[in-house]
């Protein structure tokens, strides 16, 4: 089965800096890896995603990058704020038949004034 | 504007107590899921459901059960809580339709924070 590993675990940054978030995944025939934001006291909710036919997506100041060849796919913010402090978790996932999205174990994010 | 509620935000059970966490979107999806949090664990997966009536066992089902009759409803049994069940559970919802706008997304309700004494 899939298995997803995230890094760092925690990410402290200035406000203004880019902020990266890694994740590796075991599978070579998963081929969907969105990533989701967390905030305090809210569930996850998604912010941008990335097939496998695509090797990277760009959505205001957030970006997806992946390497299938390396197996691993990537998080970039740039011009961080404050309200970027959540906690992120990528996933991966094979996009047939019922897709189990595996996820990694999160990085908190905190983004100082 | 809220999709999927989770009925209790904050329980506090004994151990050995019979426990249900319920939840409920209003997305007409088929496909339910209930995940584990727990720190430097990331989300597990314990049950999940294709559509009404139907279960599916995740990656960490044991000391849990669920109940599916109804689409919009989802629940979690925990039939003898212990306290290593202390977690936060998050419950989601997605479409089956994979050519649907939003097919793949997980639509999670804010979590329900349960401390097993």
């Amino acid at each position: 089965g899939e298995n997803v590993e995230q890094h760092p675990s925690t990410l402290s940054v200035q406000e203004g800096d880019s902020a990266v978030i890694k994740c590796t995944y075991s599978d070579s025939a998963s081929n969907y890896f969105p990533w989701y934001k967390q905030e305090l006291g809210k569930g996850p909710q998604l912010i941008i995603d990335i097939r496998s036919n695509v090797g990277e997506k760009k959505d205001q100041r957030i970006a997806v990058t992946l390497n299938k060849t390396a197996k691993h796919f990537s998080l970039h913010i740039t011009e961080t704020q404050p309200e970027d402090s959540a906690v992120y978790f990528c996933a991966a996932t094979l996009n047939t038949g019922f897709q189990k999205l595996v996820f990694g174990t999160g990085t908190r994010l905190l983004v100082s004034p | 504007d809220v999709k999927v509620t989770q009925s209790s935000r904050y329980l506090v059970k004994r151990t050995g107590e019979k426990v249900f966490l319920e939840c409920v979107q209003d997305m007409d999806h088929e496909n339910m899921f209930w995940y584990r949090q727990d720190p430097g664990l990331g989300l597990r997966l314990i049950y999940f459901s294709y559509d009404v009536k139907m279960k599916e066992k995740g990656d960490i089902p044991e000391g849990y059960s669920v109940s599916r009759e109804k689409k919009e409803r989802f629940s979690l049994i925990l039939e003898s809580a212990s306290t290593n069940q202390t977690s936060m559970y998050l419950c989601a919802s997605r479409t089956a339709g994979i050519s649907l706008p939003g097919a793949n997304v997980l639509t999670f309700g804010a979590g329900s924070r349960l401390t097993v004494l």
